[in-house]
């Protein structure tokens, strides 16, 4: 059972348009929830993360969009640029050490 | 300058043969974990350690074990590994809920 899922395996926008990737969880219990970001070589990094009291999260181009009631979220990438192509790693914890990862969407900006 | 490393980047090994990766941070970070990514799976949990000689099984431990001796340092060891095991492993250490991940080691198993 996928506990974090994102729905996305791929997604391709153009430059300049808004990347929207999604993620739904099935443990009401998670309450903390970062976008991990991974280059091809890389490991993944910390991009950008909201807490469950919140319904957004803006860190420049990228803004979370956060729905409790229906389990979901999503990470929006506005103006995207070639250099934001990568992988996109949703995860969410309920404040333990345990971070579950969901299988990632691969975004590919088209220029 | 916040890092974890990870040694070798690259292996090749045969079916039964041992194979120990190494991790190292600077942050003195009293967490680590050791982390296995295949196509379409994601990441998966193998062993987490919440400092020297205090580790725990994560998701997926069977056919391998962990070694901390040190708190800057973290080895994952695979005694006579299996094809299946073939994959990418990062190491990653966290301070709070952020986890600091390395560049990763790919490991294939003939």
């Amino acid at each position: 059972q996928q506990q974090v899922r994102q729905s996305s395996q791929s997604l391709t926008v153009w430059e300049g348009e808004t990347a929207i990737l999604n993620c739904s969880y099935e443990n009401s219990a998670f309450d903390y929830f970062p976008w991990y970001q991974q280059f091809p070589g890389e490991g993944p990094a910390l991009l950008i993360a909201i807490r469950s009291v919140s319904d957004k999260k803006e860190d420049g181009r990228f803004t979370i969009f956060f729905n409790k009631r229906e389990k979901n979220l999503s990470l929006h990438i506005k103006d995207s640029q070639p250099g934001d192509s990568a992988t996109y790693f949703c995860a969410a914890s309920n404040m333990g050490y345990k971070l579950t990862f969901g299988t990632g969407t691969s975004l590919l900006v088209d220029p | 300058d916040m890092k974890v490393t990870q040694m070798p980047r690259y292996l090749i090994k045969r079916m039964g043969e041992n194979v120990l990766l190494e991790c190292g941070q600077d942050m003195s970070h009293e967490t680590m974990y050791w982390y296995r990514q295949d196509p379409g799976l994601g990441l998966q949990l193998i062993y987490i350690s919440y400092d020297v000689d205090s580790n725990s099984e994560g998701d997926i431990p069977k056919g391998y074990r962990v070694s901390r001796k040190k708190r800057e340092h973290f080895s994952l060891i695979l005694d006579s590994a299996k094809t299946n095991q073939t994959s990418v492993y990062f190491c990653a250490s966290s301070t709070g809920q952020s986890r600091y991940f390395g560049p990763g080691t790919r490991l294939t198993v003939l």
